[in-house]
């Protein structure tokens, strides 16, 4: 059965750095998501990209995140300049269908 | 805005027992998606419901779309110790592209 993975599944890293999450979405899926879970917390939406653009994008996804599907398989998340309060796991989703949403295992993102 | 809660908090019950959790709305969704999230995993679709009155079975799983459009239930029955977990209700915030909003989660042990 097809899935989402994501690399890495563990990243730690220095605030002020760059991180890039990568995620491979389902193949014949066409809409792509972004999603961050702080520990202990509910899920919440980033953003959502579809025919190689932004369709929205939630408050949390400011000016030092971006996203980008640089070729016909990844789509990555960046996040420009990390700050301790973007430790969270991070999953990407994939749909053909828009409402019906896929999941990665996720990414943990560390910043110390 | 949107905001879904979920009913119960956490349960805990005796392998066998049949579950019972709810996820309510003061806003109309016209899709209800249940989730099942393990420690460390990304959240995995059990059930999508799309039309209010809907009745959905996935094995012991059963959901139904709330005929007010406000509310849905997932009914786990004869539970097993794999069910253990966190299961959140999601539909999409109303006039985007399918960004979900997630509840916080109902958390199920089961004791065997």
């Amino acid at each position: 059965e097809p899935e989402v993975t994501q690399t890495p599944s563990h990243q730690v890293t220095q605030m002020g750095q760059e991180v890039i999450l990568r995620c491979v979405p389902i193949s014949n899926h066409l809409y792509f998501y972004w999603y961050r879970q702080i520990l202990g917390q509910k899920v919440e939406f980033l953003v959502s990209f579809y025919n190689n653009e932004i369709s929205e994008k939630s408050e949390i996804f400011d000016d030092q995140f971006s996203v980008e599907r640089p070729d016909g398989s990844n789509f990555t998340l960046k996040i420009r300049s990390t700050k301790l309060e973007d430790s969270a796991m991070y999953f990407c989703a994939s749909t053909r269908e828009v409402d019906e949403q896929f999941f990665g295992p996720g990414t943990r993102l560390t910043v110390l | 805005g949107q905001q879904l809660n979920q009913s119960p908090q956490s349960m805990f019950i005796q392998e066998g027992e049949d579950v019972s959790m709810n996820c309510t709305s003061s806003s109309i969704f016209n899709t209800w998606l249940w989730y099942k999230q393990e420690p460390g995993e990304g959240p995995v679709l059990l059930i999508a419901l799309y039309k209010a009155g809907e009745l959905t079975s996935n094995g012991r799983l059963t959901a139904q779309f709330g005929i007010t459009r406000k509310d849905s239930f997932l009914n786990i029955s004869a539970s097993i110790p794999s069910d253990v977990g966190i299961y959140f209700c999601a539909g999409p915030l109303r006039g985007s592209q399918g960004n979900l909003i997630f509840g916080k989660g109902t958390k199920l042990s089961v004791k065997p």
